[in-house]
């Protein structure tokens, strides 16, 4: 099975949240990211959080980690059409700094 | 500052056909990543090159062939096109092997007829 799980779409109202959800399985992931990708553009990294933290907040960004239940998401408060894009989850492990990248869960924004 | 910059941006190739991806990167870091992108599938390891004079097979490295020239050059080669090989190409690269700033190319798009 897949290391890194996501949802392929999620459409939203803008001005609503949005809360992308991403499941890992491996335990002995030390980073976690979240990348965003525009159209015909490369990945652009948003933010990350270490393992032994639960939360990160970066202006409209808010990640959570549940670790025992090996989940991760991505909150966007007060979402804009400049939102629509494909976020990806990654996990990198200790001794292994390759992230492993999820499929992508493309964000639709809507008036 | 460039970045991460990639050549060429779009290429038609027929079955058969070689080619050659080139990648530079200008913020002296030490690894260099190649990935491919194809719908519903998300990104997957070609090869890596955690330090110059080094290079790693990946997630799905038949089919291709890397040099990394220098610190600031990797290159992705195709010595046989396939119809399979039609995918969106990434070059990335990161500071040191910590992994925790990856930073990508624009990508190039690779058909193959």
């Amino acid at each position: 099975g897949e290391d890194v799980e996501q949802s392929l779409f999620l459409s939203v109202r803008e001005g609503d949240s949005s809360v992308i959800n991403c499941t890992y399985t491996d335990s002995s992931s030390t980073y976690l990211y979240w990348y965003k990708q525009e159209p015909g553009a490369g990945l652009q990294l948003l933010t990350y959080i270490f393992s032994n933290m639960d939360m990160k907040q970066d202006q409209r960004l808010t990640v959570l980690l549940n670790k025992k239940d090996k989940h991760l998401s991505l909150r966007i408060a007060d979402t804009q059409t400049g939102d629509s894009a494909i976020y990806f989850c990654a996990e990198s492990m200790e001794g292994s700094y390759i992230p492993t990248f999820g499929r992508g869960t493309s964000l639709i924004v809507h008036p | 500052n460039a970045g991460v910059t990639q050549t060429p941006k779009f290429q038609v190739l027929k079955t058969g056909q070689s080619m050659t991806l080139q990648c530079a990167q200008d913020m002296n870091h030490n690894s260099m990543y190649w990935y491919r992108q194809d719908p519903g599938m998300g990104l997957r390891l070609i090869y890596y090159s955690a330090s110059e004079g080094t290079t790693d097979k990946g997630e799905v490295p038949n089919g291709y062939n890397v040099s990394r020239l220098n610190k600031r050059e990797f290159s992705l080669r195709l010595e046989s096109a396939a119809p399979s090989q039609t995918s969106v190409y990434f070059c990335a690269s990161s500071e040191d092997s910590s992994g925790n700033t990856i930073y990508f190319g624009e990508g190039s798009w690779l058909t193959v007829v």
